[in-house]
């Protein structure tokens, strides 16, 4: 798990609140990936980034905006969220996005 | 609608016995892949076999792919109480890095 770091562990949030989860790969790889894993629901792919560049964006709604400054680090800002955005967000790299991917320990994110 | 799902939703096995998952999806591959959870943590990849492979093996760990049935199997041999985790099938249709999972498989190991 150390390759890929996520920060914090666990957040509460208002509604109204913003805040940013930060993930970190030090695996030397070039795709970044954020997903939402739902209770009772399969891990959802929220998005891809391959060399910085922002490749896939799974119908997410815009108070997720994702944030790729390098191929090291990736952030998912969230703004004015819902309850029901109460979830565990996992970060992932890979090689390429044809590899593996490498997970982070997530952050356990709910939402007031 | 989902890609990948497993078969069955829940497992409870004594120490020493096979695990056996199941995964079925729906449309053509490039792979598959095999990841492990422990509760609440991220998860771990286990195995990738390519859609032009029919078997793989890594230690304890063999999966098969048939892909005239849109199928394949993890099997556990020898389990170990530290085999306790959830685990999913994830499938890689070509959309480069799109990754779908399944609901995934609950597995207990009774020391």
């Amino acid at each position: 798990e150390t390759g890929v770091t996520q920060t914090p562990r666990h957040l509460v949030m208002g509604m109204t609140n913003k805040k940013s989860l930060k993930c970190e790969q030090h695996l030397g790889h070039n795709a970044m990936y954020w997903y939402k894993q739902s209770a009772k629901k399969p891990l959802e792919l929220m998005f891809v980034y391959n060399f910085k560049e922002q490749t896939e964006n799974n119908s997410v709604p815009s108070r997720f905006s994702p944030e790729c400054p390098n191929s090291s680090h990736l952030f998912l800002h969230l703004h004015t969220l819902q309850p029901e955005d109460s979830a565990l967000y996992l970060c992932a790299s890979s090689q390429t996005t044809v590899n593996e991917q490498f997970f982070g320990p997530g952050t356990r994110l709910t939402v007031l | 609608s989902q890609q990948g799902e497993e078969d069955p939703q829940a497992l409870s096995i004594q120490e020493g016995e096979n695990a056996t998952m199941n995964c079925s999806y729906k449309t053509s591959i490039n792979n598959l892949q095999w990841y492990r959870q422990n509760s609440g943590r991220g998860l771990v990849h286990l195995i990738l076999i390519r859609s032009n492979e029919r078997e793989k093996h890594s230690g304890r760990l063999r999966v098969t792919l048939d892909t005239s049935k849109k199928s394949s199997s993890l099997l556990i041999t020898a389990s170990r109480a530290a085999d306790t985790a959830s685990y999913f099938c994830a499938t890689d249709s070509g959309s480069y890095g799109k990754l779908t999972f399944g609901q995934g498989t609950i597995l207990t190991v009774h020391p």
